[in-house]
C-alpha cells in the first residue's frame, strides 16, 4: 500500500488569494490524481499528474484555475488560484497501485475560502 | 464517456436490517469497479471491488458486492448492518489498474436503533 502526505491539512484562505498543496507518496508513481470533495458531495476528479508532461485535466478544470506540478516520481503540487468561495473543498492527492487495483489517498486538504 | 450513478442518495435501515445499496455505470467494456465507505470525517476506506472472475465478491466487514453485467449494476449489499456501518458509501469505476477513477454521488447510510 501507498502512504500519502499532504500539506496543508487544512487552511483558511482569504478570496483572490492562491494556495499550494503540497502531496508526497512514499513509493515511486507514475501517475498521482487529485480529486475535489465539495462539502456533502463526491469526489470528481480535476486531474491527472504524470511525471515529466503536462496535467491532464477532466472537463470543467483548466490548468489556469489549478496548475499542477509533477517533478519527480514521489511528488505534485496543485494549486487553486484567484480562490473564490466556491473553491471552498477538500482537495485529495490520490495514487493508483497498478497490481491491486485499490485507490490509495492522501489525508485531504480542506481549504475554506472566506 | 464513463459515468456512475448511484440512485440512493440516502437510507435509513433499522439495525439488524439488510440493506442494499445500488451503483450503475456506463462505460463501454466491463471496467474494474470498486465501493468506498467514509465515515464522518474520515477518509475514504477500500471496501471491495470487482476485476474479473466470481461476479460476486466479498469485502471487509461483512459486505458483499454483485457484478450484474446485462444490468451494468455493481450494488453492495450487507445480510445484518451494525450502528457503525451509517457512513457514505461511493461506488467508482476505473478503466483498468492504474488509472483514474471516476466515483460517483454517494449514498448516505443512516442507521437507526
Amino acid at each position: 500500500s501507498a502512504v500519502i502526505s499532504q500539506k496543508p491539512s487544512r487552511d483558511i484562505c482569504q478570496r483572490g488569494t492562491s494556495l499550494t498543496i503540497q502531496c508526497q507518496v512514499d513509493s515511486q508513481v507514475t501517475m498521482m490524481f487529485w480529486y475535489r470533495q465539495q462539502p456533502g458531495q463526491s469526489l470528481t476528479l480535476i486531474a491527472t499528474a504524470n511525471q515529466g508532461s503536462e496535467a491532464t485535466y477532466e472537463s470543467g478544470f483548466v490548468i489556469d484555475k489549478f496548475p499542477i506540478s509533477r517533478p519527480n516520481l514521489t511528488f505534485s503540487t496543485l494549486t487553486v488560484s484567484n480562490m473564490s468561495p466556491e473553491d471552498s473543498s477538500i482537495y485529495l492527492c490520490s495514487v493508483a497501485d497498478s497490481n491491486t487495483g485499490e485507490l490509495f489517498f492522501g489525508e485531504g486538504s480542506r481549504l475554506t475560502v472566506l | 464517456a464513463q459515468s456512475v450513478t448511484q440512485p440512493d442518495i440516502h437510507i435509513t435501515v433499522s439495525e439488524g436490517a439488510s440493506l442494499e445499496l445500488r451503483c450503475n455505470y456506463s462505460y463501454g467494456a466491463t471496467p474494474y469497479l470498486f465501493w468506498y465507505v467514509q465515515s464522518p470525517g474520515q477518509g475514504l476506506q477500500l471496501l471491495l471491488k470487482y476485476f474479473s472472475g466470481d461476479t460476486l465478491v466479498q469485502g471487509i466487514k461483512g459486505f458483499e458486492a454483485e457484478f450484474k453485467r446485462s444490468q451494468s449494476s455493481f450494488n453492495l449489499r450487507k445480510p445484518s448492518v451494525h450502528w457503525s456501518d451509517a457512513a457514505e458509501y461511493f461506488c467508482a469505476v476505473a478503466p483498468n489498474t492504474g488509472n483514474q477513477f471516476y466515483f460517483g454521488t454517494g449514498t448516505s447510510l443512516t442507521v437507526i436503533p
